[in-house]
């Protein structure tokens, strides 16, 4: 399979917690990105990288939110200390100019 | 700043009926494209559409962009109950990153 992987697919944590996820992009594509989905409104951008570079970050993602990229390759999202508020479906996607593909996300719950 | 309005919200039909989703924007963007997304899963790509007035079919589904590439339709005939998802329309903006809908949930009941 050489789709976008996300792992893990679900995660529960405390308050409190920091949680961090990771993604595999396909391996042609140069471009990252990041974005959080609550439910029933469309995805919310948070961060861009292209190659090992992170080209934008959105005003949305606090500075509790991390992301790295560190050899152009798979990237991790972290968030420290987890509010009720982050619980979301953390989307991410590569892509090559047009072509974008998503993974299947990593459902986070805040408790 | 770039928003896309999406209509309607939410759809229910019966199998067999045709429908039409709307995608608009006071923005103009460079290319627009449409995604089917399931429950728990991200957002498939379905099509592109680059050229103001561009049509696209796939298969029951037909894509149309605005002639002043501001607004698009996706336009669904005889639909069927594995039609049943979230459709989501996104802007390409700057740095391809994409300006997104909020969806329309549609239903199409056997």
């Amino acid at each position: 399979d050489t789709g976008v992987s996300q792992d893990p697919r679900h995660k529960i944590t405390k308050r409190g917690q920091n949680v961090t996820f990771r993604c595999d992009p396909i391996s042609e594509h140069n471009r990252l990105y990041w974005y959080r989905q609550t439910l029933g409104q469309g995805p919310e951008f948070l961060t861009y990288f292209q190659n090992e570079a992170q080209l934008e970050k959105s005003r949305l993602l606090s500075d509790r939110f991390s992301a790295e990229r560190p050899k152009g390759s798979f990237s991790t999202l972290e968030i420290q200390r987890t509010e009720q508020g982050d619980s979301a479906m953390y989307l991410c996607a590569s892509s090559y100019n047009y072509g974008y593909t998503f993974g299947s996300g990593t459902r986070l719950t805040v408790v | 700043t770039q928003l896309l309005e999406q209509s309607p919200q939410f759809l229910s039909i019966q199998e067999g009926e045709n429908l039409t989703v709307y995608c608009n924007s006071s923005s103009v963007f460079s290319s627009l494209q449409w995604y089917r997304q399931e429950p728990g899963e991200g957002p498939v790509l379905l099509v592109t559409v680059v050229t103001g007035g561009e049509v696209k079919k796939l298969k029951r589904l037909t894509f149309q962009f605005g002639d002043a590439r501001k607004d698009s339709s996706l336009h669904i005939t005889a639909a069927q109950p594995g039609d049943t998802g979230l459709y989501l329309c996104a802007g390409v903006g700057s740095n391809y990153q994409l300006i997104w809908g909020a969806g329309t949930k549609l239903i199409i009941k056997p």
